[in-house]
């Protein structure tokens, strides 16, 4: 089946560690999206992308990294300067019709980021 | 960046129509209005959107005001899966952006 993955499901970081989250699609879309989601909170943008090898810093881009070298895969790597990272992680992918701008989101189930 | 208020939450009996309301009063004239919900420990799913007419799928309705500045998405017959946080959401034209809110955790009671 078609659909968006995200691994792992619960992820531990110690201090001063990084960690990257996994995203992968296999929707063939242009488009992919990494969300942070904090209590009670709605989504906020961390990375997009529209193409491969090309992503753009959304609203809280600082203290993450991501690479989009394939199509399928987007990973997003939390790094030692995010200095209040738990939260829950969510990525997207959209069609990126771009003609009729209906650009709905698919969203795979998300990854616990935990500071230990 | 345009904004949407929604209630921080709501209440409705099973099998009752519910209204959920939202305000973008900012929105521009070719800004996308869509609306997704999100199961706890979920990822959200899309629900519905539109642009200046009234839209009607399987899963919902969504009434936009005549002059966009609101829209209301309706469940015809709530369940108790239809329990979620739904988010009323604009698509910018100029960046293909979605601009999530805190959205509305809706309260089915059976």
């Amino acid at each position: 089946d078609g659909g968006i993955t995200q691994s792992p499901k619960y992820l531990f970081r110690k201090e001063g560690q990084n960690v990257t989250l996994s995203c992968e699609q296999n929707l063939n879309h242009d488009a992919m999206y990494w969300y942070r989601q904090d209590p009670g909170q709605g989504l906020r943008l961390i990375y997009y992308s529209q193409i491969v090898n090309d992503f753009q810093k959304g609203d809280i881009a600082e203290g993450y990294s991501v690479s989009r070298e394939k199509k399928e895969s987007f990973p997003l790597t939390v790094t030692s300067a995010q200095k209040n990272p738990t939260a829950f992680y969510l990525c997207a992918s959209s069609i990126r019709t771009g003609v009729d701008r209906k650009e709905t989101q698919y969203f795979g189930p998300g990854t616990r980021l935990l500071v230990l | 960046d345009a904004k949407t208020t929604q209630p921080n939450s709501m209440e409705s009996n099973e099998e009752e129509p519910v209204h959920l309301p939202c305000n973008h009063s900012t929105i521009s004239g070719t800004d996308y209005i869509h609306w997704y919900r999100q199961l706890p420990s979920q990822g959200p799913e899309y629900v519905i959107h539109g642009l200046t007419s009234n839209v009607n799928n399987r899963m919902a309705s969504l009434a936009i005001a005549e002059d966009r500045k609101s829209s209301t998405l309706i469940l015809h017959r709530a369940t108790l899966r239809d329990a979620a946080v739904y988010y009323c959401i604009l698509l910018m034209d100029s960046n293909y952006q979605l601009i999530w809110g805190a959205g509305t955790k809706l309260i089915i009671k059976p």
